[in-house]
């Protein structure tokens, strides 16, 4: 069936420091995988998004890695700082023609000064 | 200039009661959806549309209706309201509907909260 696990569900960390967050989906045809950012009250935004046909990608301090073979990629943020403070999903396209995200079920992120 | 906006932003109602939600879209998208998120976050697509046709309807009561009369506008009516539709519901847009297209836009969401 169509389904995105995403891991760990929180996550607490301190200013400066790496946070990584991970995904794992179940349809072998998926081929795009964005990461939404949602601060709290507000709508989720795209922050970053990766295709198959590439295995990493980076920009400023997030990079998200894929690993097709295994099915599972992940976002990194380096540096992190209070206003990375947020709920994380990752997201994966599923076959069947049309444009369909299916998203995991969400990391809260907490950074502490 | 707002991309997707939505109204109600709130919505406080009673059971069994039938609410309405709207959404338009300036960006000049093909696509629009709705997406229900529950108390614990999790995003769960609910409807799609692509100028005007519904293409992705997921497990989704009947209570719930979409409408699309145009490509700009993507509205949800949900009839005899329960509890468990108590939740944070967004439109979004896309590009296109063409399978990983990419970025969806979303709404600044309709808390609907039933009584």
């Amino acid at each position: 069936g169509e389904n995105v696990e995403q891991h760990p569900s929180t996550l607490s960390v301190q200013e400066g420091d790496s946070a990584v967050i991970k995904c794992t989906y179940s349809d072998s045809a998926s081929n795009y995988f964005p990461w939404y950012k949602q601060e709290l009250g507000k709508r989720p935004q795209l922050i970053i998004d990766i295709r198959s046909n590439v295995g990493e990608k980076k920009d400023q301090r997030i990079a998200v890695t894929l690993n097709k073979t295994a099915k599972h990629f992940s976002l990194h943020i380096t540096e992190t700082q209070p206003e990375d403070s947020a709920v994380y999903f990752c997201a994966a396209s599923f076959s069947g023609g049309y444009n369909k995200l299916i998203f995991g079920a969400g990391t809260r992120l907490a950074v502490h000064p | 200039d707002t991309a997707v906006s939505q109204t109600p932003k709130y919505l406080v109602t009673q059971m069994g009661n039938d609410k309405s939600i709207k959404c338009e879209q300036n960006l000049g998208h093909d696509t629009m959806y709705w997406y229900k998120q529950d108390s614990k976050k999790f995003l769960k697509i609910m409807f799609s549309y692509n100028n005007k046709e519904l293409i992705i309807n997921e497990t989704v009561p009947n209570r719930f209706s979409p409408k699309s009369p145009d490509k700009a506008h993507l509205n949800l009516h949900i009839n005899s309201l329960e509890l468990g539709d108590s939740a944070v519901y967004f439109c979004a847009s896309s590009r296109t509907s063409v399978a990983n297209t990419g970025e969806l836009f979303f709404g600044e969401g309709s808390r609907l909260t039933v009584l």
